[in-house]
């Protein structure tokens, strides 16, 4: 089982290109997160899918957008990055029910933007 | 009054001592809680959860307290050993919302 795979693991970007980092579970799970975590500090929600076809955002959707291709895969998408966007990305998946979120991550893409 | 223990962004111990890890959380809603470990370079990993109907959840080696009333929650690894330097987040989240980690903790272990 690979869990929650990311790609890419590194990325360098000038401002103003755009990009997707790609995720996928292979756990079945339902609904399927992106966090960004800058140094120093916790992970902070970017856009969230509860369920296949269903996207919103979170605490720091800005600049983002996202899809959930299907069940498995949920792409997020830098359209016109910028130097605040430099940080570290994790997808993250889980099987909410009963008011329990049990995250589990992939290993993060680090990326950063001149 | 009762003392709630201090979050504090490092701590160092000493390998076979016991480490006691603090997070306050702010939402009073918040009814399940989990702790995660992050090694470096790595994502968050699941370590122990708690409802909010439990005051205290054992695991391996790991011991997990939530007091509701002063809205605290720590994380108590017995015989700390190398293997345990992280760093350690609390998350919270309610039924209808989506997990807020806290600041984290950066545990060091000393041989």
């Amino acid at each position: 089982n690979a869990g929650v795979t990311q790609t890419p693991k590194f990325q360098v970007l000038k401002t103003g290109q755009s990009m997707t980092l790609q995720c996928a579970q292979d756990m079945n799970h339902n609904s399927m997160y992106w966090y960004r975590q800058d140094p120093g500090m916790g992970l902070r929600l970017i856009y969230y899918s509860a369920s296949e076809g269903t996207t919103d955002k979170g605490e720091v959707p800005n600049g983002y957008n996202v899809s959930r291709l299907n069940k498995r895969e949920f792409s997020l998408r830098l359209e016109s990055a910028a130097p605040s966007q430099t940080s570290v990305y994790f997808c993250a998946s889980s099987e909410r029910g009963g008011g329990v979120e049990k995250l589990f991550f992939g290993s993060g893409t680090q990326l950063s933007v001149l | 009054g009762e003392s709630v223990g201090l979050h504090l962004p490092t701590l160092s111990v000493q390998e076979g001592d016991n480490s006691i890890i603090n997070c306050a959380y702010s939402n009073s809603a918040s009814d399940y809680f989990i702790w995660y470990k992050q090694e470096s370079g790595k994502g968050p990993q699941f370590i122990i959860d708690i409802r909010s109907n439990m005051d205290k959840r054992q695991g391996q080696r790991v011991t997990v307290l939530l007091n509701k009333t002063v809205k605290h929650l720590s994380l108590q690894i017995a015989a700390t050993q190398p293997g345990d330097s992280a760093v350690y987040f609390c998350a919270e989240n309610t039924n209808a919302g989506k997990s807020t980690f806290g600041d984290g903790t950066t545990l060091t272990v000393k041989p």
